[in-house]
């Protein structure tokens, strides 16, 4: 099975800065068909799971561009340029390249 | 707007049995991949379960292998997963989770249902 490591565990964020949480898979997500299969969830308090980026750097529709995903291969980082209030949730890293898809333990975004 | 309603959650006992629904009101249910997910109370995301637009390929996690089915049924719009042998550590609230177009995993969410398994 492919292991997804994030880090940090928390972050606790000032409305208007940045915040970036880094994703790291035990092996190349890189598919034969030249698409790397590394996505972003958000989980909000209360609701479901939402998509935020699929591979790696396409933001969903609907999802504001200060979120942004890049990296390659095996590292890979979800930034927000300016964190915003709604923004406060658990992210996920997970990867779809082949069965069992696994997720990244998950970091939990706090506002100060 | 894709919308999946869950239902058939609950109090089990161990090894009991439980099936899980999700109906789906769009009119593309057929052409995509559905998928389970759960988290267990504190815990992250844990993928459960898939099965394929057709319904002729079915995934499972290690630890549900042999004890969950899942199903769909394309003519109602439902996706199923059927949990028999169920543990205390199967307790956890299920999502489901529809594909959307090319390779975008998980763009739409029911919006979730508890499972306790306890005596």
């Amino acid at each position: 099975d492919i292991v997804m490591t994030q880090t940090p565990f928390s972050l606790s964020v000032t409305p208007g800065q940045p915040a970036s949480i880094s994703c790291k898979s035990s092996q190349s997500l890189l598919h034969t068909d030249d698409k790397t299969y590394l996505s972003w969830y958000l989980h909000k308090p209360g609701q479901p799971p939402q998509v935020l980026i699929y591979e790696v750097s396409n933001r969903f529709s609907g999802v504001p561009d200060r979120f942004s995903g890049s990296g390659s291969g095996t590292d890979f980082t979800l930034k927000i340029s300016r964190v915003e209030a709604e923004d406060v949730g658990v992210y996920y890293c997970m990867q779809s390249l082949q069965p069992p898809l696994t997720f990244g333990g998950g970091t939990k975004v706090e506002i100060k | 707007e894709v919308q999946l309603l869950q239902s058939g959650g609950g109090l089990v006992q161990p090894g009991g049995s439980l099936r899980l629904s999700c109906a789906d009101s769009g009119f593309t249910f057929s052409r995509y991949a559905m998928t389970w997910v759960r988290q267990v109370p504190g815990k992250g995301l844990e993928w459960v379960s898939a099965i394929s637009g057709s319904g002729g390929g079915t995934f499972y996690a290690d630890s549900v292998k042999g004890r969950f089915t899942i199903s769909r049924d394309n003519s109602k719009n439902t996706l199923y997963l059927q949990m028999n042998s169920l543990r205390a550590e199967d307790t956890a609230v299920y999502y489901c989770a529809k594909d959307g177009v090319g390779t975008i995993k998980f763009a739409y969410w029911g919006q979730g249902t508890l499972v306790t398994v306890s005596s």
